[in-house]
């Protein structure tokens, strides 16, 4: 039982270069979660996917796509890096996004972008 | 929407003292807090969390306080060990409808607990 596991853990992009970061997990969890986290500015959401089939942004969308590609799986993609999209990226899932529930995380991308 | 803050931004403590963080939030709405702790390099992790419908959790060292009607709740660490030294985070949503179901989280508190 894995948890939540995100590829890669780190990753140097030049700028205008794409990728995806991979995000599973083994929980059976209906919603997940990707967020970054920046010195001093705490966590905060990019994308959100409160059951399979459905995506949602959160607080800091611009420049992200995201794809929930079952219920295991959900990807976050950055089409053309930015170096202010320099950041360690978070995946999370919780059981049900409606009841408000604690989070599982994985372990986090650290992705430079130069 | 929802906003959180979270005092102090930095907490220093010599090993045996308490340490206490505190948050606010602004939507009367939500009602599930969790706090996080985050060890250096490593994945926010879950070590309490409250719902509204009590005013108080403990566990070993730590507990969580609530008040609803001054929007805020806070953390007690008590004996604290180097171990407790790390950033934490509190958080909090309204669990459902639109995108209140998401945790909006403070922006940390870097707690050093000093032998």
């Amino acid at each position: 039982n894995a948890g939540v596991t995100q590829t890669p853990k780190f990753q140097v992009l030049k700028t205008g270069q794409s990728m995806t970061l991979q995000c599973a997990q083994d929980m059976n969890h209906n919603s997940m979660y990707w967020y970054r986290q920046d010195p001093g500015m705490g966590l905060r959401l990019i994308y959100y996917s409160a059951s399979e089939g459905t995506t949602d942004k959160g607080e800091v969308p611009n420049g992200y796509n995201v794809s929930r590609l079952n219920k295991r799986e959900f990807s976050l993609r950055l089409e053309s890096a930015a170096p202010s999209q320099t950041s360690v990226y978070f995946c999370a899932s919780s059981e049900l996004w409606s009841s408000g529930d604690g989070y599982t995380f994985g372990s986090g991308t650290r992705l430079t972008v130069v | 929407g929802e906003n959180v803050e979270q005092h102090p931004s930095t907490l220093s403590v010599q090993e045996g003292d308490s340490a206490v963080i505190k948050c606010t939030y602004s939507d009367s709405a939500s009602n599930y807090f969790p706090w996080y702790k985050q060890e250096l390099g490593k994945r926010p992790q879950l070590i309490i969390d409250i719902r509204s419908n009590v005013g108080e959790k403990k566990d070993q060292r730590i507990a969580v306080t609530l008040n609803k009607t001054a929007k805020h709740f806070s953390l007690h660490i008590t004996e604290t060990q180097p171990e407790d030294s790390a950033v934490y985070f509190c958080a909090a949503s309204t669990g459902g409808g639109g995108s209140q179901g998401n945790l909006i989280f403070g922006k940390g508190t870097k707690l050093s607990v000093k032998p």
